[in-house]
């Protein structure tokens, strides 16, 4: 069974620093981009960050790039979001994401989501 | 790079058909045939329903259909159920393997 487990949320103060994790299983984690998506407690979904199976290639959107970093270890199959420099507008549900099945600019498999508070 | 425009809400009764507009640019949805539309239920992480513009994922309703016309991308959903009531995302990929996606719908059953 495919799955994809996130952890390592929580609360920060700005300007403070966390690391999220998403764990796959069912899949061949290394054959795949995995992506990070977020949102905002009552707002839309903002993609945030991609990396490229083998981990050779790293993409941000403007919002954070130069303070987040995306990696991977494909020998633990986990994907991982380096987050610094945290503001407040960093506050939202933080999702890991791929497609397995529906080409290769789509998202169709979705961890569960973590909750990033960014707040003194 | 801007968010997609969706209208805010848009509703329906059960049977009837609805269309969920995504308007980008020259840039993201003009530019590929690379839309997706995401499904998303209060609190559950969302749902892929439509990807490369027209084509459903295996296990989604064929009431679900996709098309795009310029640089607009649209959802129709036909003989609207009352648990298709959700909120409604458009996702464009955008060059250098980025993606934007929409401002989002809330469907409303009536």
């Amino acid at each position: 069974e495919v799955q994809v487990l996130q952890s390592g949320g929580g609360l920060v103060q700005p300007g403070g620093s966390l690391r999220l994790s998403c764990a796959a299983s069912g899949f061949t984690f290394s054959r795949y981009d995995m992506s990070w998506v977020r949102q905002a407690p009552g707002k839309g979904l903002e993609w945030v960050s991609l990396i490229t199976g083998s981990g050779g290639s790293t993409y941000y959107a403007d919002s954070v790039k130069g303070r987040f970093t995306i990696s991977r270890d494909n020998s633990k199959n986990t994907l991982y979001l380096q987050m610094n420099s945290l503001r407040g507008e960093d506050t939202a549900v933080y999702y890991c994401a791929t497609t397995l099945w529906s080409g290769y600019h789509a998202f169709d498999i979705w961890g569960q989501g973590t909750m990033v508070t960014v707040s003194s | 790079q801007s968010a997609l425009t969706q209208p805010a809400s848009v509703s329906g009764s059960p049977g009837q058909s609805i269309t969920i507009s995504c308007t980008g640019s020259s840039s993201d949805v003009g530019s590929y045939n690379l839309v997706s539309w995401y499904q998303q239920h209060p609190g559950k992480a969302p749902k892929l329903t439509i990807y490369e513009g027209s084509k459903r994922p295996s296990g989604v309703s064929n009431r679900f259909s996709g098309s795009k016309s310029g640089n607009t991308a649209s959802l129709t959903i036909s003989g609207l159920q009352t648990e298709d009531e959700a909120d409604y995302y458009c996702c464009s990929y955008v060059t250098s393997s980025a993606y934007v996606f929409g401002t989002g719908t809330k469907v409303t059953v009536l």
